[in-house]
């Protein structure tokens, strides 16, 4: 059984540019979560995708969006990158009803010079 | 609102030596609370949890107890291994669902032979 996989695993973008990030969720989760970890700081919340929709949001600015397609998996979008938006970006999954174990893949490492 | 406070590290301990690492948390409702861990060049893997006051998550030796009347979820074990070495993370899940997690900055462990 595959985890949560996440493309690609490293990225190095311009200042200004825009970036996707995909993630697959593990089988049998339909929630899907993105998650920013800055060097030395935990992961913070950015928002999460059940039934191909946003339905919480993290403090996070419209620069970052996201997506969740039919099959589960999910794309996080981020427009006008910024110095600041370098940072590990995490993907996590989950099944929504209850309180269950939330899956996290191994992440995406964003640079932006 | 929910946060949670970790505490700092670097914690450097010798093999065998017993380890705690301190969490309190804040939060409205009835939250859940666990433990992370990050090996280097990984993502985050649950190592324990628990749903509600006084439950003890346990998992590979370590341990914790959800304290509701100190709002604590200390980590503890009493023997730790070279191979614990890794940057644990205690956090926090609202009601609604166990995807929208707050996380502690994070205590990195090194275990020396």
């Amino acid at each position: 059984d595959a985890g949560v996989t996440q493309s690609p695993t490293h990225l190095i973008k311009t200042r200004g540019q825009q970036v996707t990030l995909r993630c697959s969720p593990k089988s049998g989760h339909d929630t899907v979560s993105w998650y920013q970890q800055a060097l030395g700081q935990g992961p913070q919340f950015i928002f999460q995708y059940y039934e191909e929709e946003e339905r919480q949001r993290g403090n996070f600015p419209d620069r970052f969006s996201g997506h969740q397609f039919p099959n589960y998996s999910s794309e996080l979008n981020v427009n006008a990158l910024l110095l600041g938006d370098s940072a590990l970006y995490l993907c996590a999954s989950s099944g929504l009803t209850g309180v269950t174990e939330a899956f996290f893949g191994q992440g995406t490492r964003l640079t932006v010079v | 609102g929910n946060s949670v406070t970790q505490m700092e590290g670097p914690v450097t301990l010798s093999e065998e030596a017993f380890l705690t690492i301190n969490c309190t948390y804040t939060a409205t409702g009835y939250p859940s609370l666990f433990w992370y861990v990050q090996y280097p060049g990984e993502g985050l893997q649950l190592l324990l949890k628990a749903t509600k006051a006084d439950d003890k998550g346990s998992n590979k030796g370590f341990e914790a107890t959800y304290r509701k009347e100190t709002t604590s979820f200390h980590l503890e074990k009493g023997s730790v291994q070279v191979s614990d070495s890794a940057v644990y993370f205690c956090a926090l899940s609202a009601l609604t669902g166990a995807n929208n997690l707050f996380f502690g900055t994070g205590t990195r462990l090194t275990v020396i032979p």
